[in-house]
């Protein structure tokens, strides 16, 4: 079974507006953290957010929310105000447990901003 | 920058050589992750070190080997590279070992091409 699902493989967005792309997990751990990353053409992975499963309140960083709904095991990033810059790979991200940080990767979501 | 870094930056081989990539963790980090990124995918958990020594291995093949030096520093080792081993290799340092939440700083990659 997947462990990180991202089922949306590109998106589209008008410049200025919101856009949210979506991430399911699959878990047995009750201790967990899920991630987001933007990946540009340049390849170098950037750290967005960060969610801790024992964390009440949705993690926000500048324009970046994470929707975190534990129940039904989704972690969807929101992006507000989006900039032409923000067009890139999106990949969201687990680690599981508390031992080594080991962090499974979603496939990615191709995020376009149309000016 | 996260200021980690990663030398080379490509890197062309054959089937059957040996290539040796390099990592340079940032400052203060003593954990070094490795993660090997085929192409429209997303990056996949080679291993791990924390203070010299291996800390977790995803499901990769022996020929894949690392080091961690005193100073944090990392290499990855692949031996008898087959074609499927082209991909962008990626290392992330983090500041603390097990147990720790702590992002992961990625470097920019090498690019490696197996003809």
């Amino acid at each position: 079974a997947q462990k990180i699902t991202q089922t949306q493989p590109g998106m589209f967005v008008q410049e200025k507006e919101a856009v949210t792309l979506d991430c399911t997990y699959d878990t047995s751990d009750q201790s967990y953290g899920l991630f987001w990353y933007k990946q540009p053409s340049s390849g170098e992975m950037i750290f967005l957010i960060y969610q801790g499963s024992y964390d009440e309140q949705n993690a926000t960083e500048g324009r970046y929310s994470l929707n975190f709904q534990k129940a039904r095991k989704s972690a969807n990033l929101v992006i507000s105000a989006s900039q032409l810059g923000d067009s890139a790979m999106y990949f969201c991200a687990m680690r599981e447990g508390r031992g080594y940080q080991k962090v499974t990767f979603g496939t990615g979501t191709k995020l376009q901003v149309i000016p | 920058e996260t200021g980690v870094t990663q030398s080379p930056t490509h890197l062309i081989k054959t089937r059957g050589q040996q290539v040796t990539l390099r990592c340079s963790s940032q400052s203060g980090h003593n954990t070094v992750s490795w993660y090997q990124q085929a192409l429209g995918q997303g990056p996949q958990f080679i291993f791990q070190y924390y203070r010299e020594e291996e800390n977790g291995r995803g499901n990769f093949p022996p020929r894949f080997s690392g080091l961690q030096f005193p100073n944090y520093s990392s290499e990855l080792n692949v031996n008898a590279l087959e074609l499927d081993d082209s991909a962008l290799y990626l290392c992330a340092s983090s500041p603390k070992g097990s147990g720790s939440y702590n992002e992961q700083f990625f470097g920019p990659g090498t690019r490696l091409t197996v003809l």
